[in-house]
């Protein structure tokens, strides 16, 4: 069965940095682009990211494009987002997501990172 | 910036039919889904490509689509479907998704 598991959430200062990683199982990584979404507290879904399969394209919501970089370690079934320049709008939970027919068909448990001083 | 318009809420009674919109410009031709979202979860794919069910997925839950307004149905609905409902659909290369919609079964 398919298993996405985010990690590396956490309370940062503005203007910081993180990574957040996200462990892929039960699917054949290399194959499929993958999302990153996310959710602010009480608010709805909000998409972030896309990789394609092989790294070779990415793509980013105006809201963190220049500030946060999408990136795969297929050797290790690994995907990442770093984030830089936090700010208070991007607390929230954030999900990764393998990329379906034309949706999001699975999707991990999410990882919360607040952004506050 | 393309835009999905979802209503807030919707309610229905247990046993009936349960009705969800999503409109965008020409969302017809663009083959939207829906996923279902319960307090504390995470979002789960119930509808992709218009009208199509992931495998697990109750056959009570159906979608259509044509024009600009893709409709996601629960019939029969039951009180484990009381949930966030978010349509999603694609721009160019980007994901976009609707601002969700809570169904009540009262």
């Amino acid at each position: 069965q398919v298993q996405l598991v985010e990690s590396g959430g956490g309370v940062v200062q503005p203007g910081r940095s993180l990574r957040l990683s996200c462990a892929a199982s039960g699917l054949t990584f290399r194959r499929n682009g993958m999302h990153w979404v996310r959710q602010a507290p009480g608010k709805g879904l909000e998409w972030v990211a896309l990789i394609w399969n092989d790294g070779s394209n990415k793509y980013y919501a105006d809201s963190v494009k220049g500030r946060f970089t999408i990136s795969r370690d297929n050797s290790k079934n690994m995907l990442y987002l770093q984030m830089n320049s936090l700010r208070a709008e991007d607390t929230a939970v954030y999900y990764c997501a393998r990329d379906g027919t034309k949706s999001l068909d699975f999707w991990g448990q999410g990882t919360l990172v607040t952004v506050s001083s | 910036s393309y835009e999905l318009t979802q209503p807030p809420s919707v309610s229905v009674s247990p046993g009936q039919t349960a009705s969800i919109t999503c409109s965008g410009d020409k969302l017809g031709d663009k083959y939207p889904c829906w996923y279902q979202q319960k307090p504390g979860q995470s979002p789960v794919l119930v509808i992709y490509q218009d009208r199509k069910r992931p495998s697990g997925i109750p056959e009570r839950f159906s979608g259509s689509n044509s024009g600009n307004t893709a409709t996601l149905t629960i019939s029969g609905t039951q009180a484990m479907d009381e949930a966030d409902y978010y349509c999603q659909a694609w721009d160019s290369s980007t994901v976009v998704f609707g601002g969700g919609t809570k169904l009540t079964v009262l």
